[in-house]
């Protein structure tokens, strides 16, 4: 069965700290991958998704960046933290083709202070 | 362009009484929908979804939901309410035609079961 991992659970940092989180999904291949940002437990943001290793699109414009090394990684990164990036952060994959919908990982609690 | 719209922000029901949680939505073409609930703190968890088929879907923990073409509709439905049922809902849809494959999501609603 697929499994989707993300981490750290919660995660506070000092504005202007880098930021790195990881999101692997196992038991699949070829995944689309997603990145979203949930503030004050309301609407969803999508910030990246990934159709393909090396492949990233922006949904929006950011201090934040997004990578895929390999097919079943999808990494969030900031050089530098700004207040405004606190949040919750979720990472979801889907399958390629017939869209049978997203599984989410457990998500990061970001507060930057 | 794909939108959903969840107008009601909370909806508050009595533990044993019915519960709806409204969804409307837009799209080009045929729609694939979603229901998503989120705990606190927690990620979304997949309720139940419409492809094609029967209008009405049965989904987990006795949720069901009922595809409306006509009136571009997918209300989540319980008969009866739990305390436990209370969180946040989040409707969600994308064109069967897509070839990203990224759902829209509605704003949520917060649904509050009261015992």
């Amino acid at each position: 069965s697929q499994t989707i991992h993300q981490w750290p659970a919660t995660l506070v940092q000092p504005v202007g700290s880098p930021l790195s989180l990881e999101c692997t999904v196992e038991g699949t291949s070829n995944p689309n991958l997603y990145w979203y940002r949930q503030a004050a437990g309301r609407g969803l943001q999508l910030l990246f998704y990934s159709v393909g290793i090396g492949q990233i699109s922006s949904e929006v414009p950011q201090n934040l960046s997004a990578s895929r090394p390999q097919d079943r990684q999808f990494i969030l990164s900031s050089k530098k933290l700004l207040l405004s990036d606190s949040g919750f952060y979720l990472c979801a994959w889907s399958r390629t083709g017939i869209n049978y919908g997203y599984t989410f990982g457990s998500g990061t609690r970001l507060t930057v202070v | 362009a794909q939108s959903v719209a969840q107008p009601e922000d909370q909806v508050n029901v009595a533990e044993g009484n019915p519960l709806t949680v409204k969804c409307t939505y837009s799209v080009s073409g045929n729609p694939y929908l979603f229901w998503y609930v989120q705990y606190p703190n927690r990620g979304l968890q997949f309720l139940l979804k419409y492809i094609t088929g029967d209008n009405l879907v049965k989904g987990s923990y006795g949720f069901e939901a009922e595809f409306n073409k006509s009136q571009t509709s997918f209300h989540l439905k319980k008969p009866s309410a739990l305390v436990s049922d209370s969180a946040l809902y989040f409707c969600a849809v994308v064109a069967s035609s897509s070839n990203t494959g990224k759902l829209i999501f509605g704003q949520g609603t917060t649904l509050q079961v009261k015992p």
